[in-house]
């Protein structure tokens, strides 16, 4: 598998409360992917990264912030998280456009 | 938009063919069309990817007619261990208008 972590995997916090996630990977490729996974709505981009500070958005990014300051790590920011915004959050990476996603393990996200 | 529609599920036995079809009527030119399986609790993985026509690897065949408006994924001779979610993408990776369907739940029986 790729090396691709997400931290932390599990997350219960309160509405109104910032909550980062973070995507760390070891291989080096250019590409960073936040995705949610919602019942009945399959996989929706919130933001992307093409490179260290290149960021764009999603189908999905109201609420949600992200940044790359360096290549093998990509953070999602939940600035005052919302109970709409539980969820699974996956990272994925790639090597470029049109190659091959790697998709980290997941992070669960309650939001009371 | 590389809008995409899947079935939400499908039901198969073990050692038959099934073919899972995705529409995306909508395909740019520059869009490629990749099929990403998923198990309960992990994240995706990379199945198969094609452009136009077919292609052929290990584990499936993707059939995409000329017009690319739609396309075939073919898993041949399914077992238990493919039971799993399948999700067909659309679109370039490099901006926000890549899409995935909602997926189509397949149940392989013995």
């Amino acid at each position: 598998d790729a090396g691709i972590t997400q931290s932390p995997r599990h997350k219960v916090t309160e509405t109104g409360t910032p909550v980062t996630l973070r995507c760390h990977q070891t291989e080096n490729h250019r590409y960073m992917y936040w995705y949610r996974q919602d019942p009945g709505h399959g996989l929706r981009l919130i933001h992307y990264s093409y490179g260290v500070k290149d960021t764009d958005k999603g189908e999905v990014s109201d609420g949600y912030s992200v940044s790359r300051s360096k290549t093998e790590d990509f953070l999602l920011t939940l600035e005052s998280a919302t109970s709409s915004q539980t969820s699974v959050y996956f990272c994925a990476i790639g090597q470029g456009s049109q190659e091959t996603q790697y998709f980290g393990p997941g992070t669960r996200l309650l939001v009371l | 938009l590389a809008k995409t529609t899947q079935p939400i599920s499908m039901d198969s036995y073990e050692g038959q063919e099934v073919n899972i079809t995705c529409s995306h009527n909508n395909i740019a030119t520059n869009d490629y069309i990749t099929w990403y399986q998923q198990f309960p609790s992990q994240g995706p993985r990379f199945i198969i990817q094609g452009y136009k026509t077919k292609v052929t690897n290990e584990v499936a065949s993707l059939f995409i007619p000329a017009d690319r408006k739609s396309s075939t994924l073919s898993l041949p001779r399914v077992s238990l261990s493919d039971t799993a979610v399948y999700y067909c993408l659309v679109g370039l990776y490099n901006n926000n208008d890549m899409r995935f369907g909602a997926g189509t739940r397949l149940t392989v029986k013995p």
